[in-house]
């Protein structure tokens, strides 16, 4: 089945560093990536979609600046959260579907957890 | 505003039992997918209603879609340990987003 891979699956940081975090699908190209927050206990909020050679389109409320996605090829698209702080600590998820079906099964990586110190 | 809202929060059962967990939505929908998620992981796809479906059976899952009443039902039959997990809805909007309810946490004891 389709795979998406992210990484790192943890991440500590220190306040005011930049933060990477990949999303790849292994064995299917995806044009279009999804990036989420999910905080303890609650639903995923979708942060941005990323589009492949393209702008990433960013949800109301999500600062574009300070969550950089980049979605070079059609395998992979990072986010980078940029001068993180403390209140930037969750859990980030990605996904994409292995189709061009917008109404495709979503595949998830597995999550980031980011703790900013 | 969340699109699907989960119904009960939390639920915690008997191995053996069955679970039903619902999900309620506000706004027209194509499809209605149901997503697991382990602790600490990503979400896992469990199966896809459409929006012309009112039933649709994969194992010991079996989801039901009331597009008059805009509610979904998950249950799952002869629930085990390993079912344990939060189980999410999400309905499909246009341009392929799809949007996640609060969930249902599920403890199945042993």
């Amino acid at each position: 089945g389709a795979v998406v891979s992210q990484h790192p699956s943890r991440v500590i940081c220190k306040s005011g560093t930049s933060v990477k975090i990949e999303c790849r699908s292994l064995d299917f190209q995806a044009t279009t990536m999804f990036w989420y927050r999910q905080f303890p206990k609650k639903s995923l909020m979708l942060m941005a979609t990323s589009n492949e050679g393209s702008k990433a389109t960013y949800e109301q409320g999500v600062e574009k600046d300070k969550f950089l996605i980049n979605h070079a090829s059609l395998t992979l698209s990072t986010l980078t959260v940029t001068s993180a702080h403390p209140e930037d600590s969750s859990f980030y998820i990605c996904s994409a579907r292995d189709s061009t079906g917008v109404y495709s099964p979503l595949h998830f990586g597995n999550g980031t957890r980011l703790t900013v110190t | 505003s969340q699109q699907g809202e989960e119904d009960p929060q939390a639920l915690s059962i008997q191995e053996g039992e069955n679970a039903t967990m619902n999900c309620s939505y506000k706004t027209s929908i194509n499809n209605l997918q149901w997503y697991r998620q382990n602790s600490g992981r990503g979400l896992v796809h469990l199966i896809l209603i459409r929006s012309n479906e009112r039933e649709k059976h994969s194992g010991r899952l079996r989801v039901t879609l009331d597009t008059s009443k805009k509610s979904s039902s998950l249950l799952i039959t002869a629930s085990r340990a390993a079912d344990t997990a939060s189980y999410f809805c999400a309905t499909d909007t246009n341009a392929g987003k799809s949007t996640f309810g609060d969930g249902t946490t599920l403890t199945v004891k042993p």
